[in-house]
């Protein structure tokens, strides 16, 4: 069965640093793996959606790594600002699954101005 | 440009009553799901459909029953609410046939059974 873990589960920084997101999965043979971001009291919005056939995917100061046989990926946010303080959630998706989404816990983060 | 619209956003039950969730979507996606959000576990799979008429048990189905007569609307069913139920209740939607399409949330529902 597949597992996603993302340590920590709460990490504050300074305004100005670079954050970096880690997110492991048990099994390998995934489809494609989904970075989301959650404010409070709302849904989930995608923000990188990385195929099992790359490496990186950037969005301006967001980039997304992925290491499908380590089974990792890691979310670097660079210069970060106090609009970046959000819950940011990874998910898996199987080549088998319909396009269902196995979820991490989520790692909190919140930047201090 | 609503997106995916969940219905109520929130409702307090007592134990034994039962109620009906609301997801629609104005994307005509094939595909809609429902999760649970429970702290500190993440977002956990009900219920999914893959098109109009169709249904298929998640990851934690007991306890709910689902619905999609019609191919916007995404229906989850509490017969007899459980106070091991309280949770925020997401539904999402996403195109078939389009390889790597990110699913679209909603905002939530937040349900307390006491």
């Amino acid at each position: 069965k597949q597992e996603v873990t993302q340590i920590p589960a709460a990490l504050s920084v300074p305004e100005g640093e670079n954050l970096v997101l880690n997110c492991s999965f048990t099994d390998s043979a995934i489809y494609n793996l989904q970075w989301f971001r959650q404010d409070p009291g709302k849904g989930l919005t995608s923000l990188l959606l990385i195929q099992s056939s790359q490496r990186e995917q950037t969005s301006g100061r967001l980039n997304a790594s992925l290491d499908k046989s380590s089974g990792r990926s890691t979310l670097y946010i660079a210069a970060s600002q106090p609009g970046d303080s959000a819950t940011y959630l990874c998910a898996v998706r199987r080549a088998d699954s319909w396009g269902k989404l196995q979820f991490g816990a989520g790692t909190q983060v919140v930047v201090t101005p | 440009n609503a997106g995916v619209t969940q219905t109520p956003k929130f409702r307090v039950l007592k134990t034994g009553q039962s109620m009906t969730l609301l997801c629609a979507q104005d994307m005509n996606h094939e595909y809609m799901y429902w999760y649970r959000q429970d702290p500190g576990m993440g977002l956990r799979l009900i219920h999914y459909s893959v098109g109009e008429g169709t249904t298929a048990k998640g990851e934690v189905p007991d306890g709910y029953n689902v619905s999609r007569l019609k191919k916007q609307n995404f229906l989850l069913g509490l017969e007899s609410a459980a106070p091991s139920q309280t949770s925020v209740y997401f539904c999402a939607s996403r195109r078939q046939g389009v390889t790597n399409q990110p699913q679209h949330f909603g905002d939530g529902t937040r349900l307390s059974i006491l």
